[in-house]
This record gives structure tokens, C-alpha cells and sequence, in this order.
């Protein structure tokens, strides 16, 4: 089945750690997305990548960074400059979405929840 | 800019009544609409989406959405409520010109037997 897999489903972070979560998708699409949830705040964007080794700020960058060295894997690494780390990461991707009259979904994975310990 | 708000956190309603969830939008040029479903510890589900034409657009597990210009607003319906559609329910929107999603905040939807 194609699909977007995350993991670890569950990830805590010492202070002063920098951690990585993994996101790899077999749905041959070209752009990928991260975004962070807190409770009643929706998504917020934290990067994405509309081709290899591109990728753009987008709301929330401070404190992550990101690569795109396969199309089908955008990791995300939580830095220890990201002082308010806990959250729920999502990761989605979508075809084509490069283009701005791109109309098509983003598809999602399960999630990484984030805790500091 | 774009921009997408849910004005309600949440919405209460009897299983088999009709349920309503509200959106509305701002963007500079069209709109692309979405709805999304999340349920717990879970990613985002699509339900459906509005690119033009038909302003009554229809989507997945009996969901349907309202496309209003004039009011700009995406109103996501369904005729009767399940139990198992309470979850929690994101609109989301891009503007012709933007590669990106904006989401609104979700509103949990809490369906009683």
C-alpha cells in the first residue's frame, strides 16, 4: 500500500539535544511538508520541499531544519535552539504542488509526538 | 495574504440529526478549499475539496461543503450524524499564487448516541 510512514511514533528530547524525525513516503509524490500541532492551533508549516535538494521556510522554521536528499524522505531535526519542542509533528506530501494551480490534497502520515523528559 | 477561520471550537450534536461545521476564508484571488479529519493521535484525513464549478461539492463518508463567494465561506455538511464521525475537523485554504496550505484551527465535532 502507498503511503506516508513517520517515525518514532513516540520521541523525547533531553535538554540540549537535537533529535530527528523521519518521514519517507512510496507515493512518488514531489512535494513534501512539515507542520507542527498544539492543541487548539491547527497546523502550523515549519518547512517544506517542492523538489530534491530544494526546501523553503515556512511560518515556524526557527529552531528545525530539514534536507531533501531522496525524493521519497524529508527528515526534520528538532534543534536545541527550539525551546518550546513539544508537540505533534505531521508530515505530509502532495503531487505536483510546485505548481501553483496545483489543486491536489496532501496526503498525511500518523504523526511523531515530541516530549522533553 | 490568505487566511481560514473556524469560529466554532467545538459542535455538539445528536446522532442522526444533521451537522454543520462552518469555515470561512480570505484570499486575494480564488480559492482552493479543503476538509480534513483527524481522529485521535492520528494524521489528517481528506473529505473533500473545492476548486470551481459546482458550488455543492460532494466527498467522502456522506460528507458535502458548501462553496459561498459572496459570504466566503466553505461550510462542511451531513445529512445525519454518526457516532463514529466525531473526530476532530480542519478547513483548510490556498490562494491562486501560493504553493501553500493555510489550516484553520479545527473544530471537534463530538457526535452522542
Amino acid at each position: 500500500d502507498g503511503g506516508i510512514t513517520q517515525s518514532p511514533k513516540y520521541l523525547f528530547r533531553k535538554e540540549g539535544q537535537n533529535v530527528t524525525l523521519s518521514c519517507e513516503q512510496n507515493l512518488n509524490h514531489d512535494a513534501m511538508y512539515w507542520y507542527r500541532q498544539d492543541p487548539g492551533q491547527g497546523l502550523r508549516l515549519i518547512y517544506y520541499s517542492q523538489i530534491v535538494n530544494d526546501f523553503q521556510k515556512g511560518d515556524i522554521a526557527e529552531g528545525y531544519s530539514v534536507s531533501r536528499e531522496k525524493k521519497e524522505s524529508f527528515p526534520l531535526t528538532v534543534t536545541s535552539a527550539q525551546k518550546n519542542p513539544t508537540a505533534f509533528y505531521l508530515c505530509a506530501s502532495s503531487i505536483n504542488q510546485g505548481s501553483t494551480d496545483s489543486n491536489q490534497p496532501q496526503h498525511f502520515g500518523d504523526g511523531t509526538r515530541l516530549s522533553i523528559l | 495574504a490568505q487566511s481560514v477561520a473556524q469560529p466554532e471550537d467545538q459542535v455538539n450534536v445528536a446522532e442522526g440529526n444533521p451537522l454543520t461545521v462552518k469555515c470561512t476564508y480570505s484570499v486575494s484571488g480564488n480559492p482552493y478549499l479543503f476538509w480534513y479529519v483527524q481522529y485521535p493521535n492520528r494524521g489528517l484525513q481528506f473529505l473533500l475539496k473545492y476548486i470551481t464549478g459546482d458550488n455543492l461539492v460532494k466527498g467522502s463518508y456522506g460528507f458535502e461543503a458548501e462553496f459561498n463567494k459572496s459570504q466566503t465561506s466553505f461550510h462542511l455538511k451531513k445529512p445525519s450524524a454518526l457516532v463514529s464521525d466525531s473526530a476532530l475537523y480542519f478547513c483548510a485554504v490556498r490562494d491562486t499564487g501560493y504553493s501553500t496550505l493555510t489550516f484553520g484551527k479545527g473544530t471537534m465535532l463530538l457526535v452522542s448516541p
